[in-house]
């Protein structure tokens, strides 16, 4: 199993441009989540999802948006990117009953 | 919003001594967590407790969930240098039906050899 996964590793915007960072996960998790981690700072949770076509708002969800058209897939998009967005987002899973969330190895993202 | 505090903020110590670090809250949780991450990576789970009182030990690592379930603790032992990293203290709440993590802001520990 290649676990959780998130491409790409590091990506610089532009104020304005969007894109879509990419997490795909092979265990069979319910549960995927979005954080970011901000320098100095814990993790804080943007969207999550509780299974295919259910998702919902975390803690700091505004600037973002999540899509769970498959178990295995959850992408989060960024429509106008700001440097407010600049930060570390890391991709979780967990299975139902189980209480450990998997986390990718993280894209870090830089917003110019 | 819920919030933990997590002291110390970062900890410059000896190769082979004990490091102990807490997490408090004004919120109560029903599971505490705590979490190592290495540099570049995902964290990584280390000790999860689910009773308030219960003391758990993962190798050289304990972890003590507290009796008003407000706050824990995490105590290395004789540290070696595979120890660095930062550590996250992490309290689970339940909404409907999903499970969410509320993250302290980490200790970053430095080994001196």
């Amino acid at each position: 199993n290649a676990g959780v996964t998130q491409t790409p590793k590091f990506r610089i915007l532009k104020i304005g441009q969007s894109m879509t960072l990419q997490c795909a996960q092979d265990m069979n998790h319910n549960y995927m989540y979005w954080y970011r981690q901000d320098p100095g700072m814990g993790l804080k949770l943007i969207y999550y999802s509780v299974g295919a076509g259910i998702t919902d708002k975390g803690e700091v969800p505004n600037g973002y948006n999540v899509s769970r058209s498959t178990t295995e897939d959850f992408p989060l998009r960024l429509e106008l990117a700001a440097p407010s967005q600049t930060s570390v987002y890391f991709c979780a899973g967990r299975q139902g009953g189980r209480n450990e969330q998997f986390f990718g190895p993280g894209t870090r993202l830089t917003v110019l | 919003g819920q919030q933990l505090n997590q002291s110390p903020q970062s900890m410059f110590i000896q190769e082979g001594e004990d490091v102990s670090m807490n997490c408090t809250s004004s919120s109560i949780f029903n599971t505490w967590l705590w979490y190592k991450q290495d540099p570049g990576e995902g964290p990584v789970l280390l000790i999860a407790l689910y009773k308030a009182g219960e003391l758990t030990s993962n190798g050289r690592l304990t972890a003590q969930f507290g009796i008003t379930r407000k706050d824990s603790f995490l105590n290395i032992s004789a540290s070696i240098p595979s120890d660095v990293g930062i550590y996250f203290c992490a309290g689970r709440v339940e909404v409907q039906g999903a499970q969410k993590l509320v993250f302290g802001q980490g200790t970053r520990l430095t080994i001196n050899p």
